[in-house]
């Protein structure tokens, strides 16, 4: 079973600024099944990117993702107050859906 | 406009049972797969249970294979999720979510939930 570890558990950053998130695999998985996503107090999950590096529909160009192998980022350039949230990163199992998540990172405001 | 919208968690005693719904609109119910994800509270997401667009495949996370049931009925565009021998460690909010085409099949639409409360 593939492990998603992300770091750091909480990261603080100023509005305006950059976050970025790592999600890290236990074994190499392919990007085209990596993707991340933002909860929101009181809110479900939402897909901010699929496929390792693609925009979900509505998600704005200062959020992108990189990564390959067992190493990904989710970047959020230019911090507004509606990025503040917690951050999953999950990888399907091949071409199954089954699913693994990472622990998540809560982004708050410093 | 997708929506998804789950039904039935309630107060159950361990070893009880429940059945989840989630009803969808917006969308060709048949032919996507659809999947359950739970957050237990203050936690993060586990993956559940998947079923394929017919309904003919089916997976479960071990932590739930052999005591839940996912199933469909797509001429009433509605998800199921059958819970027996439930668990204290069930108690969580389960989210119904909508699997995108292959070959990314990731989750690209949520419900808001329904919670599951497991206690004696």
């Amino acid at each position: 079973e593939i492990v998603l570890t992300q770091s750091p558990g909480t990261l603080s950053v100023s509005p305006g600024e950059r976050a970025t998130l790592s999600c890290r695999a236990s074994q190499s998985i392919t990007s085209s099944y990596l993707a991340w996503y933002q909860q929101k107090p009181g809110q479900a999950p939402r897909l901010l990117i699929y496929g390792g590096s693609n925009r979900a529909t509505g998600i704005p160009d200062r959020f992108s993702g990189s990564g390959t192998g067992t190493d990904f980022t989710l970047t959020i350039s230019r911090l507004g107050p509606e990025d503040f949230a917690v951050y999953y990163c999950q990888q399907q199992y091949g071409g199954s859906p089954r699913y693994t998540f990472g622990q998540g990172t809560k982004l708050e405001m410093k | 406009e997708v929506k998804l919208l789950e039904s039935g968690g309630d107060l159950a005693q361990p070893g009880g049972s429940l059945r989840l719904s989630c009803a969808a609109s917006g969308f060709t119910f048949n032919n996507y797969a659809m999947t359950w994800v739970r957050q237990a509270p203050g936690k993060g997401l586990e993956w559940v249970s998947s079923i394929s667009s017919s309904g003919s495949s089916t997976y479960y996370a071990d932590s739930v294979e052999g005591r839940f049931t996912i199933s469909r009925d797509n001429s009433k565009k509605t998800l199921f999720l059958q819970m027996n021998s439930l668990r204290v460690e069930d108690t969580a909010l389960y989210y119904c979510a909508k699997v995108s085409l292959p070959p990314g099949r990731y989750l690209d639409h949520w419900g808001q939930g329904t919670l599951v409360t497991v206690s004696s």
